[in-house]
């Protein structure tokens, strides 16, 4: 049971352009949502976070939106550069249950090649 | 500049043999996270501890995975006996959680790439 999906494998984007990757959700009980940013042979870094009392996070290139009504989040990057080309992972928690402890449940990822 | 250890970073082995994984997690995390990357699934959870003490090991198959956390600057993972889908990318993150949220994101080490034969 997949509770959080991201349906595009991979996205291919020119520099300078807009970069949209989407996360859909299916745990009600998710409130806090994440992205995360993988290069090759390393771990995912933290990218960007949004709260589930919000609908937009800004963070210099990088925006996350939450439709919570649909249960989906999007990433934004704009512009885009080649040195965002990675795998883009989207993770959700259940913080207000008090009991998630931190934990995170990830999306399979989604491959982001921005051409120079 | 605290970062998530993990040895070994690759590891080759025959299919039957015993793996360990180890990860020192960053000073002064309490909580402490062991992912699998595949490409169909993304990154699964297989167990997490939270001082020491393991709170959701339920993503793991148990007939042959194990971890633990001897003190807490190690915790390790091992597969006994090793299978070829065993054969992934394993994560350890760690964390700071104070009264059941996280006050920080997660932490992810580099990785051990596993082969099985």
């Amino acid at each position: 049971d997949q509770q959080v999906k991201q349906n595009s494998p991979s996205l291919s984007v020119q520099e300078g352009r807009i970069s949209i990757l989407n996360c859909d959700y299916t745990n009600s009980m998710f409130d806090y949502f994440l992205w995360y940013k993988k290069y090759p042979a390393e771990g995912p870094t933290f990218l960007i976070s949004i709260s589930s009392i919000k609908d937009k996070n800004e963070d210099g290139r990088f925006t996350v939106f939450l439709n919570k009504s649909a249960k989906h989040l999007s990433l934004h990057i704009v512009p885009s550069q080649p040195g965002d080309s990675a795998v883009y992972f989207c993770a959700a928690s259940a913080i207000s249950s008090g009991t998630s402890y931190g934990k995170l449940t990830f999306g399979q990822g989604t491959i982001l090649t921005v051409h120079p | 500049d605290a970062r998530v250890t993990q040895t070994p970073r690759h590891k080759v082995t025959e299919m039957g043999q015993e793996v360990t994984m180890r990860c020192q997690p960053i000073l002064g995390h309490n909580t402490v996270f062991w992912y699998r990357q595949t490409m169909m699934q993304g990154l699964e959870l297989l167990a997490y501890f939270r001082n020491r003490a393991p709170l959701d090991d339920s993503g793991m198959p148990k007939d042959r995975f194990s971890a633990e956390m001897p003190d807490a600057t190690l915790a390790t993972l091992k597969i006994q006996p090793s299978e070829p889908r065993d054969s992934a990318v394993y994560f350890c993150a760690s964390g700071l959680v104070v009264g059941g949220s996280i006050t920080d994101t997660q932490y992810f080490g580099p990785g051990t790439r596993l082969t099985v034969l």
